[in-house]
């Protein structure tokens, strides 16, 4: 059975930092991009970040570039996002979830908040 | 790269059929085959409903179908149930830099 799980949200103030993990088991890891995906609260979804089976490929969106950083540990069956300068718009709920053939998103986590707040 | 639109709410009565649009444009939408539907109740991580356009994954019932046509796609849901009133979303790849863009999400009201 996949799963993904989220781990290391948090209450942070603006400007701080935190690090995201999602811990994958049921499946052969490093076979399969990965992406973060987030949601605000009581908003939609919005695409965050994706990383290639080989951290080959890296984008993010353009809310989070230059202050988001996607990398993943294959050995270690991971995927994290590091997330500075943190702005009050960042507060949402973040899943991992699985990329799958088509560019679909075939897999999900529960979902870890982040609530950025001085 | 803009959000694809969606309807805000759309409901039905049990056993109706329904159907969410999801409206792109040519570079997303329009250029691929490669739209996806997911179904979210609340507190809930989304689930995939559709891939590729048309497509259902295992376990998904066939209640459940999706079309396109020029920079809209569509999914619709037949034999309207309980349990299928939800939010979804449709998903589109837009090119490599920007793989997934969402549409804006649709409140599934079953009367």
């Amino acid at each position: 059975e996949v799963q993904l799980v989220e781990s290391g949200g948090g209450l942070v103030q603006p400007g701080g930092s935190l690090r995201l993990s999602c811990a994958a088991s049921g499946f052969i890891f490093r076979g399969y991009s990965m992406n973060w995906v987030r949601q605000a609260p009581g908003k939609g979804l919005e695409w965050v970040s994706f990383i290639s089976s080989a951290s080959s490929s890296i984008y993010y969106a353009d809310s989070v570039k230059g202050r988001f950083s996607i990398s993943r540990d294959n050995a270690k069956n991971s995927l994290y996002l590091q997330m500075n300068s943190l702005r009050a718009e960042d507060t949402a709920v973040y899943y991992c979830a699985r990329g799958g053939w088509n560019y679909d998103l075939d897999y999900w986590g529960q979902g870890t908040l982040v609530t950025v707040s001085s | 790269q803009s959000a694809l639109t969606q309807p805000a709410s759309v409901s039905g009565s049990p056993g109706q059929s329904i159907t969410i649009s999801c409206t792109g444009t040519s570079s997303d939408v329009g250029s691929y085959n490669l739209v996806s539907w997911y179904q979210q109740h609340p507190g809930k991580a989304p689930k995939l409903m559709i891939y590729e356009g048309s497509k259902r994954p295992s376990g998904v019932s066939n209640r459940f179908s999706g079309s396109k046509s020029g920079n809209t796609a569509s999914l619709t849901i037949s034999g309207l149930q309980a349990e299928d009133e939800a939010d979804y979303y449709c998903c589109s790849y837009a090119g490599s830099r920007t793989p997934y863009v969402f549409g804006t999400g649709t409140k599934v009201t079953v009367l």
